[in-house]
């Protein structure tokens, strides 16, 4: 267990619908990373954040937000759902959000099927 | 940015060490090398990590060649449990993680 808790475990829904994931973090960690992987772009970095701050984007799509708050949980909201889509999601967290040197310990992930 | 190369699979006999190479010929000399681990079905899990020198936990080894071109991950002794897809990391800048697509390790009874 990584301390690192992720609900809902799975969703389903269907095209042009929105979902949100939540994720939080270890009890002590600042950061958090948010994950997507599916089976021909396997894992993939979306957006990291630092105490409440974005510090790094990654392949995240305009359709995709994210947000942490001030208890450090975060928050990835997927909007105008797409086939493509479904993946699984995860959170990892870590305690300075420092890339090159932390730790990051990962959420067992959400599996977000869309139909 | 480092690009890792590594080979997309390899077997290994239970309670035998198994030695993971990786390729990253691009290494910048403030580039961290990074191992993870991701087992079936779950999140991936940090096996170790070093800049120069070798490295020891309780999971592994990491043997980082001197001109640091290349690393192997060491696991003293194959189990089950090890079987897994391992990933060699060096976040370039240290912005962010790509993952590739990894070794998969398996292991044999």
């Amino acid at each position: 267990d990584s301390g690192v808790t992720q609900t809902p475990k799975h969703l389903i829904t269907a095209t042009g619908q929105r979902v949100t994931l939540r994720c939080s973090p270890r009890s002590g960690d600042l950061s958090v990373y948010w994950y997507q992987q599916s089976l021909d772009q396997g894992l993939q970095f979306l957006i990291q954040y630092y105490n409440g701050e974005e510090r790094a984007k990654g392949n995240i799509l305009e359709r995709f937000s994210a947000q942490q708050f001030p208890d450090l949980h975060s928050e990835l909201n997927l909007s105008s759902l797409e086939l493509g889509d479904s993946a699984l999601y995860f959170c990892a967290s870590s305690v300075e959000g420092k890339v090159a040197t932390d730790t990051q310990y990962f959420g067992p992930g959400t599996r977000l099927t869309v139909l | 940015d480092a690009k890792t190369t590594q080979p997309n699979s390899m077997e290994s006999n239970e309670e035998e060490p198994v030695h993971l190479p990786c390729n990253h010929s691009t290494i910048s000399g403030t580039d961290y090398i990074h191992w993870y681990r991701q087992l079936p079905s779950q999140g991936p899990e940090y096996v170790i990590h070093g800049l120069t020198s070798n490295v020891n936990n309780r999971m592994a080894s990491l043997a980082i060649a001197e001109d640091r071109k290349s690393s192997t991950l060491i696991l003293h002794r194959a189990t089950l449990r090890d079987a897994a897809v391992y990933y060699c990391i060096l976040p370039p800048g240290g912005n962010q993680f790509y993952f590739g697509t990894g070794t998969s390790l398996t292991v044999i009874p």
